[in-house]
């Protein structure tokens, strides 16, 4: 079954700390692969999305993603976080292909807590 | 509004009554998403329709749960019979593609959270 693992569940930072979640996946295919942040009270937001090309991503906010294909892994970074980056935050996978095209897997999710 | 409208945001109901959670949509959005969000988890797949059709139904965990979109726009996803495992933020997501970028643009609503006591 695919999986997707998130490595820490609480992750405490200072402002101007940089900032890196792991997200790991066990489907070997084509994947398309995201991020999604919850700021608290909010819904869901897409920070930001892989589907082919450069494996670094770039999303909103300042965030960027590594695609490492031979590790199945998508961390998430930020060189420098801020206060209001304080949320919980989704890797999430998608096959590219196949009839659970329309299906995301969510990772359990890491809350960050950013202390001014 | 502009985003996915999900209502009600809040449902309490008692061990063994039907409920019925509605979603709507962004206006043209063709695909439509139902996921289940328990305590600590990451939101779990229940559904996805392509227009009026449910293109995946393989996440529902049982025939209590069944869900609609006979216009193709507003969905309700409907549990018989509930249980208190039932209890979860019930989200719904559409976006615009199709194809190999399904989900480029997932729209989640706020949620229904559902309470069985």
């Amino acid at each position: 079954a695919q999986s997707v693992s998130q490595h820490n569940h609480h992750v405490i930072l200072s402002e101007a700390a940089s900032l890196e979640l792991g997200c790991n996946y066990s489907y070997g295919g084509t994947v398309n692969l995201f991020w999604y942040v919850q700021y608290p009270g909010q819904h869901l937001q897409l920070l930001l999305k892989y589907f082919s090309g450069d494996p670094l991503v770039k999303g909103i906010k300042g965030f960027e993603a590594e695609f490492i294909k031979s590790k199945f892994s998508f961390n998430l970074r930020k060189p420098s976080v801020q206060w209001s980056d304080t949320a919980e935050y989704f890797c999430a996978v998608n096959r590219g292909r196949g009839s659970t095209l329309g299906r995301l897997y969510f990772g359990r999710g890491t809350q960050l807590t950013v202390w001014p | 509004g502009a985003g996915v409208s999900q209502t009600p945001s809040n449902k309490v109901t008692e061990k063994g009554k039907y409920v019925e959670l509605r979603c709507d949509p962004i206006s043209g959005h063709t695909a439509l998403y139902w996921y289940r969000q328990s305590l600590g988890q990451g939101p779990e797949f229940l559904i996805y329709f392509q227009g009026t059709g449910a293109a995946d139904d393989s996440g529902l965990p049982n025939d209590r749960f069944f869900a609609v979109r006979p216009e193709g726009s507003v969905s309700t996803l409907k549990i018989q019979r509930t249980e208190r495992g039932d209890s979860a933020v019930y989200l719904c997501a559409s976006s615009p593609g199709t194809g190999r970028r399904l989900n480029t643009e997932a729209f989640f609503g706020q949620g229904t959270r559902l309470t069985v006591v």
